[in-house]
């Protein structure tokens, strides 16, 4: 059971590039969440989705899009990368109830780097 | 608006000493509490989580937590520190959506 998969788990932009980080699971989970993880600043919820064709801001979706068209995936795109995205993202999923009550989830993380 | 505090960005202790790590919460509604760990290069995993069930929470490799709502806090302990204990420990709190602290880095020496 592979869980949570992300791809990649490196890469290095420059300013103005775009990316998409993808983001998979096999466990029919609904709920699906993307996070970035800053040093000092815990994670903090970028945007989710309750379910295909359903998705919603966190708390810090701006240079972000995502979009929900299977139950599995969940990709992540930057449009145009500012160092200031730099960080390491995760990416969390859970059966909806699960969701509700925060047990998520994670996959291994993917380290991104905006020169 | 929920919140999550946790008190020392850094924590030492020696190997066979007691883990106790710092966590309060803000939350206009009962809340689901949970303590995650992040071993290096890896995403996270739960630790414990709290649903009201009973104040004193068991989680896996030894570790418990007390909430105590007159404190507002949601303590993560473990009586005797093991060298692979060292991580960082997120405190999350849930009123439908997940909001996490800012985590403690738990060193753990010979």
């Amino acid at each position: 059971n592979a869980g949570v998969t992300q791809t990649p788990k490196f890469q290095v932009l420059k300013t103005g590039q775009s990316m998409t980080l993808q983001c998979a699971q096999d466990m029919n989970h609904e709920y699906m969440s993307w996070y970035r993880q800053d040093p000092g600043m815990g994670l903090r919820l970028i945007h989710y989705s309750v379910g295909a064709g359903i998705t919603d801001q966190g708390e810090v979706p701006n240079g972000y899009n995502v979009s929900r068209s299977t139950t599995e995936d969940f990709p992540l795109r930057l449009l145009s990368a500012a160092p200031s995205q730099t960080s390491v993202y995760f990416c969390a999923s859970s059966y909806q109830g699960q969701a509700i009550t925060g047990e998520l989830f994670f996959g291994e993380g993917s380290r991104l780097t905006v020169l | 608006a929920q919140s999550v505090t946790q008190l020392g960005s850094h924590v030492s202790v020696s190997e066979g000493a007691l883990v106790l790590l710092r966590c309060n919460y803000s939350s206009s509604v009962p809340p689901y509490l949970f303590w995650y760990v992040q071993y290096p290069n890896q995403g996270l995993q739960l630790l414990l989580k709290y649903t009201s069930a009973a104040t004193l929470v068991k989680g896996i490799n030894g570790f418990e937590a007390e909430f105590k709502k007159s404190e507002t806090s949601f303590h993560l302990t473990k009586p005797s520190a093991h060298m692979s204990d060292a991580a960082e420990y997120f405190c999350a709190v849930s009123d439908g959506k997940l909001t996490f602290g800012q985590g403690t880095i738990l060193t753990v020496h010979p």
